[in-house]
């Protein structure tokens, strides 16, 4: 059971380029978040997925896109780089949510530098 | 709109002294409030979770954390540091969007220092 799992680990781009950041859970869970944290503050959502087939926005999503194919899987793509988005990008995944709180569970980070 | 302030950016201790990090929150009704530690370059993992049962909860690594409504607080502490606490800690606020979907509100952060 790795838990969520997250790659590449550190990337550097062009301003103009594009990549894919990929995240992988392996709990069967339903919700999955892309965050970004930037130094000194605390994280930010960018968009979530409360199932296979269904995203949406969350406080900072200019620049980015997502899909969620499989319950698996919640690829955050960058279109066109800036360096605005430099930036440590977490996902994260929970069964559920609601009241209870449920416990969202981190992958280790992708660290991006736009230059 | 649920907000957390936490009132230190940095806090240094003596291994085996008491810790206390402090998070001020803002709420309109009953929050779910969390404590998450970061270690450096490693991603975030839940410390602990108060949910409108106990208002003290006990959490991993022997840290507690007390909900005082009357104060707004949600203050993390722990009775003797160790070395390995050395991180950075998250105050987390639960907040209800608009659309009904739940979300994390995160505090900026602070940075444990653990000297010998």
């Amino acid at each position: 059971n790795a838990g969520v799992t997250q790659t590449p680990k550190f990337r550097i781009l062009k301003i103009g380029q594009s990549m894919t950041l990929q995240c992988t859970q392996d709990m069967n869970h339903n919700y999955m978040y892309w965050y970004r944290q930037d130094p000194g503050m605390g994280l930010k959502l960018i968009y979530y997925s409360v199932g296979a087939g269904i995203t949406d926005k969350g406080e900072v999503p200019n620049g980015y896109n997502v899909s969620r194919s499989t319950t698996e899987d919640f690829p955050l793509r960058l279109e066109l780089a800036a360096p605005s988005q430099t930036s440590v990008y977490f996902c994260a995944s929970s069964y559920g949510q609601g009241r209870a709180g449920d416990e969202q569970f981190f992958g280790p980070g992708t660290r991006l530098t736009v230059l | 709109a649920q907000s957390v302030t936490q009132l230190d950016s940095h806090v240094s201790v003596s291994e085996g002294t008491p810790v206390l990090l402090r998070c001020n929150y803002s709420s309109s009704y009953s929050p779910s409030l969390f404590w998450y530690v970061q270690h450096p370059n490693k991603g975030l993992q839940l410390l602990l979770k108060y949910t409108s049962a106990a208002t003290l909860v006990k959490g991993i690594n022997g840290f507690e954390a007390e909900f005082k409504k009357s104060e707004t607080s949600f203050h993390l502490t722990k009775p003797s540091a160790h070395m390995s606490d050395a991180a950075e800690y998250f105050c987390v606020v639960s907040t209800i969007m608009n659309t009904g979907f739940q979300k994390l509100v995160f505090g900026t952060g602070t940075r444990l220092l653990v000297s010998p």
